[in-house]
């Protein structure tokens, strides 16, 4: 079946660090992929998605670029800062409808230092 | 307009007890979704409503579990009796996209989540 591994956290980092998260993905057919992200005290929220291969999804200054070829969707930005301190969740989803659910892997935890 | 909404945030019940969560989707979406977090590991899915009818339930653990969504409105997650394996995070989503064959934005609204802690 469909599934997601991501790197495992926590991840602490300095204010203005590059960042980089690990996810790479088994599923049949060509899955969307989604970043979502969970700060303190409120629900997740999608961060960013791809929808075919080689598309970029980007937003808030963070990327990721949809590889079929190494069934990856690393999310990265290039200057970290304390407000990026959340719970980052990498998922696909396997169809085209509604009816199709989201899959997410195990999350990662990154902390900001000033 | 106001967001996913999730009672209670928290709850401490002893093993055996029963536990209803309850969901308010945003007003006018069709799809709601519960998920569950355990132990900081995957969010893994547990079913999906579209309006009052299960599209999907295929991942609700066992008869343990009962959801319901009269009226496609609200939804509730009962659990009775609860063990101490099903403590975790249970996160409510809901969503308006085409029911099938139309594009989808992949887009959920998550609520902050109720821990269920089973002692």
């Amino acid at each position: 079946g469909n599934s997601v591994t991501q790197m495992e956290g926590p991840v602490t980092l300095s204010e203005e660090a590059f960042l980089t998260i690990n996810c790479t993905y088994t599923a049949t057919g060509y899955p969307s992929l989604f970043w979502y992200v969970q700060y303190p005290g409120e629900g997740l929220q999608l961060l960013l998605k791809a929808t075919k291969a080689d598309d970029k999804g980007s937003n808030k200054g963070f990327e990721a670029t949809y590889r079929k070829e190494t069934t990856s969707f690393h999310l990265e930005k290039g200057s970290v800062q304390v407000s990026d301190s959340a719970v980052y969740f990498c998922a696909l989803r396997g169809g085209y409808s509604s009816a199709s659910k989201i899959i997410f892997g195990s999350g990662t935890r990154l902390s900001i230092r000033p | 307009e106001a967001g996913v909404t999730q009672f209670p945030s928290h709850s401490v019940i002893e093993k055996g007890q029963t536990v209803t969560l309850r969901c308010d989707p945003i007003s006018g979406h069709d799809n709601l979704y519960w998920y569950r977090r355990v132990m900081g590991k995957e969010i893994k899915f547990l079913l999906h409503f579209v309006k009052e009818s299960k599209q999907d339930e295929s991942g609700m653990p066992n008869n343990r579990f009962l959801a319901e969504r009269t009226g496609g409105t609200y939804s509730t997650l009962k659990v009775q009796p609860a063990e101490l394996e099903d403590s975790g995070v249970y996160f409510c989503a809901s969503s308006q996209e085409p029911l099938a064959g139309g594009p989808h934005t992949g887009e959920l609204f998550f609520g902050e989540g109720s821990r269920l802690t089973v002692l």
